[in-house]
């Protein structure tokens, strides 16, 4: 069974801290990462996509992969209350995984 | 931007109806996806289609069908809803063709379901 495993959280940071948000992956096959913002009620929305090792940026958003330890994460700076919502990490190679998402909560 | 288009944002059907869900998405994408979604199960795939008249099973496809008669349209059909069946309902759709497509999934805003 290929699995994405992330911590349910929730996951809760200072208004202006940094979030971190990690993601294992079991499928060494996976090349492609993603992650993914949802909001209470409605659907995903993709934040950062990630396809070879390093880190990736955009704006307050950084991405992570090591495909050697199989571990991807996503940091937030500056976190701010409109960034708590659940986030997904995905990976996909001959499918798409998702893990079951964490909860963030970013107290003001 | 990509658009997926869900047809109904809430939907209320009783035990035993046929129900359709319908997606249409307007980026010429080959892949489309149905997903269920509920609490402390993540998501779950049902279906997807890599191609016109093309289907796979997913995870969960049980007591479901689909129809892809054209390319920018993916349907989910609950032959006979059951109350199991109340669920959000999510479709995406993404470039590429075939599997081990490296695209991300784009996702539409969701159907909820409830079968009383």
């Amino acid at each position: 069974q290929k699995e994405v495993e992330q911590n349910s959280g929730p996951l809760s940071v200072p208004e202006g801290a940094i979030a971190s948000l990690n993601c294992t992956y079991s499928d060494r096959g996976s090349q492609s990462f993603f992650w993914y913002r949802q909001y209470s009620g409605k659907s995903p929305e993709l934040i950062m996509s990630i396809y070879s090792n390093g880190d990736k940026e955009d704006g307050r958003f950084t991405a992570q992969l090591n495909k050697a330890s199989q571990y991807v994460s996503l940091l937030i700076r500056d976190s701010q209350p409109s960034d708590s919502a659940t986030y997904l990490c995905a990976g996909a190679g001959q499918n798409f995984v998702f893990g079951p998402g964490t909860r963030l909560s970013v107290l003001p | 931007d990509v658009k997926v288009t869900q047809s109904s944002r809430y939907l209320v059907k009783r035990t035993g109806e046929k129900v359709f869900l319908e997606c249409v998405q307007d980026m010429d994408h080959e892949n489309m996806f149905w997903y269920r979604q509920d609490p402390g199960l993540g998501l779950r795939l049902i279906y997807f289609s890599y191609d016109v008249k093309m289907k796979e099973k997913g995870d969960i496809p049980e007591g479901y069908s689909v129809s892809r008669e054209k390319k920018e349209r993916f349907s989910l059909i609950l032959e006979s809803a059951s109350t199991n069946q109340t669920s959000m309902y999510l479709c995406a759709s993404s470039p590429g063709s075939g599997t081990g497509s490296r695209t991300p999934l784009h996702f539409g805003n969701g159907t909820r379901l409830t079968v009383t």
